[in-house]
């Protein structure tokens, strides 16, 4: 039941792109995505929701592939501040807004 | 708004004893879900509460517990410690939006069992 993320960890150097994958066994109601620095709380980046969607966060975005079940999260033009460990949360397609994360990404950008 | 808070932000106890801890959703938010954090596990969904009401459950043993009150505040407690219970255990508060709860994060409390 909890979905799974690809790869387990990445090593950029600024300015790099970045995707972090998501995928869940089970059809999906929304896809939440949040970033934890160490020694920090998660922070909220964005939900996606059934449908197909894609969002944007500064330069952070998130697609969401309903017939797939996946989640991608796209990081371009990487930045220092965007390294931590990036976890992606699921609510299944009966929406008891119960919310399951993944095992986590962590991504490390040097200059 | 402030944000979410947890009390105590650190605790110490011996195995066998059990403790309480506390949180306090950002104002307005009638939803608090707790999550254990540990390096091996990640982020383990123990339970959620609305309106003080347990919605969703993980799957953790009885000994963990929890509670909310009127006011949206919610306490979780953990009887009979045990080493594997030193964790971070995080509250998050959450409104729902357009069918959708978006779920915010306290700073946590490190619990240690010695």
């Amino acid at each position: 039941q909890q979905p799974v993320q690809s790869p387990q960890a990445v090593i950029l150097r600024e300015g790099e792109d970045a995707v972090i994958n998501c995928s869940s066994s089970k059809a999906l109601y929304s896809v939440h995505w949040y970033r934890q620095k160490h020694g920090e709380a998660p922070v909220f980046l964005m939900i996606l929701l059934k449908g197909g969607e894609q969002k944007g966060h500064e330069k952070i975005s998130a697609s969401f592939n309903e017939k797939k079940q996946q989640s991608s999260l796209y990081l371009t033009a990487s930045q220092l501040s965007y390294s931590g460990t990036y976890f992606c949360g699921t609510v299944g397609s009966s929406n008891t807004g119960k919310l399951i994360f993944g095992q986590g990404t962590t991504l490390q950008v040097k200059p | 708004k402030a944000g979410v808070t947890q009390t105590p932000r650190y605790l110490i106890k011996t195995r066998g004893q059990q403790v309480t801890l506390s949180c306090s959703p950002i104002s307005g938010h009638r939803s608090v879900s707790w999550y254990q954090q540990t390096p091996g596990q990640g982020l383990q969904f123990l339970f959620e509460y609305f309106s003080e009401t347990q919605r969703n459950k993980g799957n953790f043993p009885g000994r963990f517990s929890g509670r909310q009150f009127s006011n949206s505040r919610s306490e979780m407690n953990v009887s009979t410690l045990e080493l594997g219970d030193s964790a971070l255990y995080l509250c998050a508060s959450s409104f729902e939006r357009q069918g959708v709860n978006e779920q915010y994060f306290g700073p946590g409390t490190r619990l240690t069992v010695t």
